[in-house]
């Protein structure tokens, strides 16, 4: 039972255009939404989070945007850079007063800035 | 300030054999989880530490087990390995008390099960 869904294995965009990452979930209880980076041979690097009380938050070249009603998120990247190219998740996690502070993952999504 | 580091980098196993593999939290934070990360997929979380006991688990079997020690850093034990235990083993710590959800990972140790 797949509760988070990244439905594109890969992206590829063009440097200094906007990469819109994609992401669906199924579970009514997330209550918080994250977007990590990976690259080769590391651990995921935490990028940027959202409130389910919020629609939108921004850190300099990212915005996620949260639409609770379609349980659907995305992750804008402007402008893109060839430092963005790596693999993207999307993790959610329920309350925090429910047990453990545990993260659903998608499957990630290959994105790949083009020169 | 120092971020999560795991040990081994790499390890390879035979089947039926145990593994312990080794994390140490970033400074400040009181949790430990561990995800496994198979090929293609996304991290798959196996249980969180808090305060030494085990504080919610996900799909695995108990032949997965954990503890945590005082100075909040972690071991992985796996015993009677199956191929499938091939993966990716991912640390993240976070920090309960500030009740926020971010957890931060180390480089993972990277198991082959023979």
């Amino acid at each position: 039972d797949q509760q988070v869904k990244q439905n594109s294995p890969s992206l590829s965009v063009q440097e200094g255009r906007i990469s819109i990452l994609n992401c669906d979930y199924t579970n009514s209880m997330f209550d918080y939404f994250l977007w990590y980076k990976k690259y080769p041979a590391e651990g995921p690097t935490f990028l940027i989070s959202i409130s389910s009380i919020k629609d939108k938050n921004e850190d300099g070249r990212f915005t996620v945007f949260l639409n609770k009603s379609a349980k659907h998120l995305s992750l804008h990247i402007v402008p893109s850079q060839p430092g963005d190219s790596a693999v993207y998740f999307c993790a959610a996690s329920p309350y925090l007063i429910q047990g453990a502070q545990k993260l659903v993952f998608g499957q990630g999504t290959r994105l790949t800035i083009n020169p | 300030e120092t971020g999560v580091t795991q040990s081994p980098t790499h390890l390879i196993k035979t089947r039926g054999q145990q593994v312990t593999l080794r994390c140490s939290s970033q400074s400040g934070h009181n949790t430990v989880s561990w995800y496994q990360q198979a090929l293609g997929q996304g991290p798959q979380f196996i249980f969180q530490y808090y305060r030494e006991e085990e504080n919610g688990r996900g799909n695995f079997p108990p032949r997965f087990s954990g503890l945590q020690f005082p100075n909040y850093s972690s071991e992985l034990n796996v015993n009677a390995l199956e191929l499938d235990d091939s993966a990716l083993y991912l640390c993240a710590s976070s920090s309960i008390a500030g009740a926020t959800y971010e957890q931060y990972f180390g480089p993972g140790t990277r198991l082959t099960v023979t």
